[in-house]
């Protein structure tokens, strides 16, 4: 069954530091892969996608991740972490065969200290 | 461009009543997505519509949920009765279905508590 895992519940970096949130999936074709960031009480928003192609995608705010189908991962870095950075991160998996239907990870919760 | 609204934005009710949520997608939007996200979870798929039909709702508890999209446009979810563990955060989103990897741009959630 197609599924998503963020091992990480909970991640705290400082401000300023260099940040990876960790993702890996389970499907059989090729995945279309999306992270999203959400905010306390906001909805889902968009930091990138994958569908095919250069395997290192970058998104908004600074973002980039790094797609790699030999170990069932794309992984989201961010050179620099910000105050602002702060929320929930969800990684996701788009079941083509499916309309589209996201699978989601469990989320990561990022703090930043100062 | 004015992203998916959603109302209310939250909601208490006492088990055993009824409750409804609302979903305006973007406009041209031809497709239109439920998801329920419990505490501590990533949300979970409940019903897909392209325009006015229901085309995957496999996921949706069909003894007490209900929804529908008149027009292809707005949709409303409905809950009868509610029960303790339907509460949860519920996030409507719409996408441009193009057949291959659309993005979903998600409204702010409705959230709801069953007392």
């Amino acid at each position: 069954a197609q599924s998503v895992t963020q091992p990480d519940i909970h991640i705290t970096v400082s401000e300023g530091a260099s940040l990876e949130l960790r993702c890996n999936y389970s499907y059989g074709a090729t995945p279309y892969l999306f992270w999203y960031v959400q905010s306390p009480g906001q909805g889902l928003q968009l930091l990138l996608k994958y569908f095919s192609g250069d395997t290192l995608v970058q998104g908004i705010k600074g973002f980039e991740a790094e797609f790699k189908r030999s170990q069932s991962s794309f992984n989201l870095r961010k050179p620099s972490v910000h105050w602002s950075d702060a929320a929930e991160y969800f990684c996701a998996v788009g079941l083509m065969e499916y309309g589209n239907k996201l699978v989601f990870g469990a989320g990561t919760i990022l703090r930043v200290k100062s | 461009e004015a992203g998916v609204v959603q109302s209310p934005r939250y909601k208490i009710i006492e088990k055993k009543q009824p409750v409804a949520f609302w979903c305006n997608p973007i406009s041209g939007h031809n497709t239109l997505y439920w998801y329920r996200q419990n505490l501590g979870q990533g949300p979970e798929l409940l019903i897909r519509y392209e325009n006015e039909e229901a085309v995957d709702d496999s996921q949706l508890p069909k003894d007490r949920f209900s929804a529908e999209r008149l027009k292809g446009v707005d949709s409303t979810l409905k809950i009868q009765p509610a029960e303790l563990g339907d509460s949860a955060v519920y996030l409507c989103a719409s996408s441009l279905w193009r057949g291959d990897g659309n993005e979903q741009f998600f409204g702010p959630g409705t959230r709801l508590t069953v007392l």
